[in-house]
């Protein structure tokens, strides 16, 4: 069965530091998809980054890059320059089976400080 | 980009009254959604998949007859649900993408927040 685990509940970062938010998958189909949501308070899910189970290179979006570990079966989110506004529950989520169908992690709550 | 508008974006009713959630795509069209269910601190979970004319897809466990879906043109999902009670209090969210674009163009709308008194 497809599962997502993000093991930290809470993660503190400096501003300017980054971090790097953990995210492991088990699925048995060969296609998938991980993706990265920020949910700020206010509940819109903002997406942040993909990665295709068959690319070859680390997903890269500005300040945020996948670290894709296929043989682990790890995706983590490394934010680069850690801002105030970072500040938000982070989801790393996984489709499967050539779909849009998405299931999540339990997610990371996201803490950014002076 | 693509844009997904949910409707309302909250809403409060008494217990054992029927409640309708809209969920457009605005910009493109869409043969599936997909309605996800958040309790407060927690994650999201898949509820359903709506398909444009036919009968939607629930998840194990989701009741169909409690979540009463229709996904009657190519913008256009509902979620309806039904006799709602305190436990059905949670914030719904759908998501859509364009027509043969690929997964990581999935966009979500801004959710909706049911609190059944």
């Amino acid at each position: 069965a497809q599962k997502i685990t993000q093991t930290q509940p809470g993660m503190f970062v400096q501003e300017k530091e980054a971090v790097t938010l953990d995210c492991t998958y088990d699925t048995s189909d060969p296609s998938y998809g991980l993706f990265w949501y920020k949910q700020p308070s206010s509940g819109e899910m903002i997406f942040l980054i993909y990665q295709g189970s068959y690319d070859q290179q680390n997903a890269t979006e500005g300040r945020y890059s996948l670290n894709f570990q296929k043989a682990r079966k790890s995706a983590n989110l490394v934010i680069s320059a850690s801002q105030l506004g970072d500040s938000a529950m982070y989801f790393c989520a996984m489709s499967f089976y050539n779909t849009d169908k998405l299931i999540f992690g339990t997610g990371t709550r996201l803490q950014v400080f002076p | 980009g693509a844009v997904v508008s949910q409707h309302p974006s909250w809403v409060i009713c008494k217990s054992g009254t029927s409640v309708k959630i809209e969920c457009r795509s605005l910009d493109f069209q869409a043969t599936t959604m997909f309605w996800y269910r958040q309790f407060p601190k927690q994650s999201l979970m898949l509820m359903a998949t709506s398909n444009e004319g036919s009968k939607a897809t629930y998840e194990q466990g989701v009741e169909k007859d409690k979540f009463l879906i229709n996904h009657a043109s190519l913008t256009l999902s509902t979620l309806t649900v039904t006799s709602a009670h305190p436990e059905d209090s949670s914030f719904y969210i759908c998501s859509a993408s364009p027509i043969d674009s690929g997964a990581n163009v999935l966009t979500f709308g801004a959710g909706s927040r049911l609190t059944v008194l």
